[in-house]
Parts: C-alpha cells; structure tokens; sequence
C-alpha cells in the first residue's frame, strides 16, 4: 500500500493480558515512530527507529512498553499487563530521512491502533 | 507542563471566510514548526512547515506565520471551505531531536456553508 498501515484497528484488552500493535510503514522510509494519543489530547511521542536501530525511547511510559523493528521495516509495540491509562489510539509514523528539518520529509500517519483496557 | 500550546479548543467559521488557528510555544529551541490536520478515525495528516529562520510560508490556500519573538505561531486558511473542518495540531521540533515532535491538544475546526 502507499501509506503507513497498522492493525489491528481496534483492540479490546482485559487488564493485565499482554499487547502487540503492528506497523508497516512506507517502503523504504528509514525513520519510524510510535506515538500514544489519550483522548481529548496531542500525540505524544514515545519512541523512533533509524532502520532498525532504537534510537530514542525516552517517551516509552514504563518498562512495560517495548518496541522493536528487527528488520528495519515492520514495527511492533508491545505493551505488558495492560493497566487502564494504557487506553489510547497508538499512532505510528514514517518518514524518509532521519530528523525533521527545512529539507527533511515530515511524518506520515498510519490511522492508529484504538486500544481501550476494560 | 504543555511547551505547545493551542488555547482554543473549537473555531466556527462561514465559508469563504478566514480561519485563523493559534499556537504558542514555551521552548525557545524549537526551531521548526509543523501544522498537522487530522480528520475522524484517520492518523494526523501533514499540511504545512516552517523552519524558524522563516517568518511566512504560503502554500495555496494555507500560510503559516512565525513570531519567534512572541513564540507564536499561526495558521490561515483563506478562502475557509466545508472541507476543510477538521482537527488541527500545531507540533514542533528542535535540531538534533531526531523527529520527536511535541503536539498541540488541537484545535477543531468548523467550517459552515
């Protein structure tokens, strides 16, 4: 496809159950990023990819968030022992060169992974 | 504590009209900025930049201004259309941060025919 895909699109998760939120970003994009959106609220950054090199996970909420891009392309955000202020849209992002800058791409959104913990 | 803030929730404009979103910021390294649309269900859509040795950029119906001085920025739409309702987020950056952009809680925009 030509944009970022992430599924699944919604996920219903009973606290405590273990999490994954896949995405595929656009081919060929050497920068990804995860960010979380609480509801009523910005995104708020939580963690970027250079290939498959982690480069900053400083917005990553817990120990119980990890993400991982094994082969620099496809991305996968787990969250462990789901609580209830884990519930978000989780929003992932590509571009085509490192950083944000005059002669940079800016991030492209995929449509999130609504997550709601009951 | 918000380093970007947009302060008014919802705007309601008349077609044809002008709409002009706000954005305030508190870091003084941040050094590019971003206007993101984003409409229901869908992931936030990039719209227009500006880097901050700028003051203006234009880009059709959209121009974004930067007052670096008064850590301000904003967005007008001319001429506002139907479509164009939706929910705008002001991001920025500052060099070396590697793309961590820090959002806005948005603005929603509503344009009526």
């Amino acid at each position: 496809g030509a944009g970022v895909s992430q599924s699944p699109r919604y996920k219903v998760a009973k606290r405590g159950q273990d999490v994954a939120l896949r995405c595929d970003p656009i081919s060929g994009h050497v920068s990804l990023f995860w960010y979380q959106q609480a509801l009523g609220q910005g995104p708020e950054f939580l963690t970027y990819f250079q290939n498959e090199a982690q480069l900053d996970k400083s917005g990553l909420p817990s120990d119980r968030f990890f993400a991982e891009r094994p082969e620099g392309s496809v991305s996968t955000l787990k969250i462990q022992r789901t609580q209830q202020e884990d519930s978000a849209v989780y929003l992932c992002a590509s571009s085509t060169l490192p950083g944000q800058g005059p002669y940079n791409s800016p991030l492209h959104f995929g449509n999130g992974t609504r997550l709601t913990v009951t | 504590d918000q380093q970007v803030k947009q302060n008014s929730p919802s705007l309601s404009v008349q077609e044809g009209r002008i709409s002009i979103l706000n954005c305030d910021y508190t870091n003084s390294m941040f050094d590019y900025f971003l206007w993101y649309k984003k409409y229901p269900a869908e992931g936030p859509t990039f719209l227009i930049s500006i880097s901050s040795i700028k003051d203006k950029n234009e880009d059709g119906r959209f121009t974004v201004f930067l007052n670096k001085s008064a850590k301000h920025l904003s967005l007008h739409i001319v001429p506002s259309q139907p479509g164009d309702s939706a929910v705008y987020f002001c991001a920025a950056s500052r060099e070396g941060s590697q793309g961590n952009l820090i959002f806005g809680k948005g603005t929603k925009l509503s344009v009526k025919p």
